[in-house]
């Protein structure tokens, strides 16, 4: 059963845009949602995360938005460069459990 | 750079053999964590283990074992290997075992299986 759902699977956007991906969570246990880029041949790396008792959290060009009521997340990639291209994935935890991970989306920014 | 080491990079095995991957977690870190990584299946959680014991299980086969040793490094045993267990395998680590203790991952082992 998959926990997180995220969307979409693939994302194409021209370099300066905004990229967009959302995520819906079902467990109301979970207490925070980190979301981490990846790129090809490595693993998973942090990215930015908050927790359900902020709306919204802002790192440089990543700002996470966050909907408690509504059980959804998101994160925004403000004017997105061509390094920005990977795979990003959010993912929730609740107390000791390990992360649940949304399926990913692999964004592309073109020059 | 995570700061968490796994070995090896790629490896490449017959349906039948048994493997062994290692992971070495950031200095600090108490807990371990491993993850498989396959195209149909995404990220799923296997096992973790904190200061040495096992602490939660995921979607780990039976096939499949853990452990963390003194030093606090982890290996993760494969056996009976199927060609449905070709995935990358991710091990990460976090200080403690709490919700609020990031976890930093390693660049993986590649398991291909013939």
């Amino acid at each position: 059963q998959q926990q997180v759902k995220q969307s979409p699977q693939s994302l194409i956007v021209q370099k300066g845009g905004i990229s967009i991906i959302n995520c819906a969570y079902e467990n109301t246990a979970f207490d925070y949602f980190p979301w981490y880029q990846q790129f090809p041949g490595k693993g998973p790396a942090l990215l930015i995360a908050i927790r359900p008792d902020v709306s919204e959290k802002k790192e440089g060009r990543f700002t996470i938005s966050f909907n408690k009521s509504a059980k959804q997340f998101s994160l925004h990639i403000m004017d997105s460069q061509p390094g920005d291209s990977a795979t990003y994935f959010c993912a929730a935890i609740t107390g000791r459990r390990a992360l649940t991970f949304g399926s990913g989306t692999r964004l592309q920014v073109q020059p | 750079d995570s700061g968490v080491t796994q070995t090896p990079k790629h490896l490449i095995t017959a349906t039948g053999q048994r493997v062994t991957l290692r992971c070495s977690p950031r200095s600090g870190d108490l807990s371990v964590y491993w993850y498989q990584q396959s195209l149909d299946q995404g990220l799923q959680f296997l096992i973790q283990y904190y200061n040495g014991e096992e602490r939660a299980k995921g979607n780990i086969l039976e096939r499949f074992s853990a452990q963390q040793f003194p030093d606090l490094h982890s290996e993760l045993n494969l056996s009976s290997l199927e060609l449905g267990d070709s995935a990358l395998y991710f091990c990460a680590s976090s200080g403690g075992q709490g919700s609020n203790q990031p976890q930093h991952f390693g660049d993986g082992t590649r398991l291909s299986i013939l």
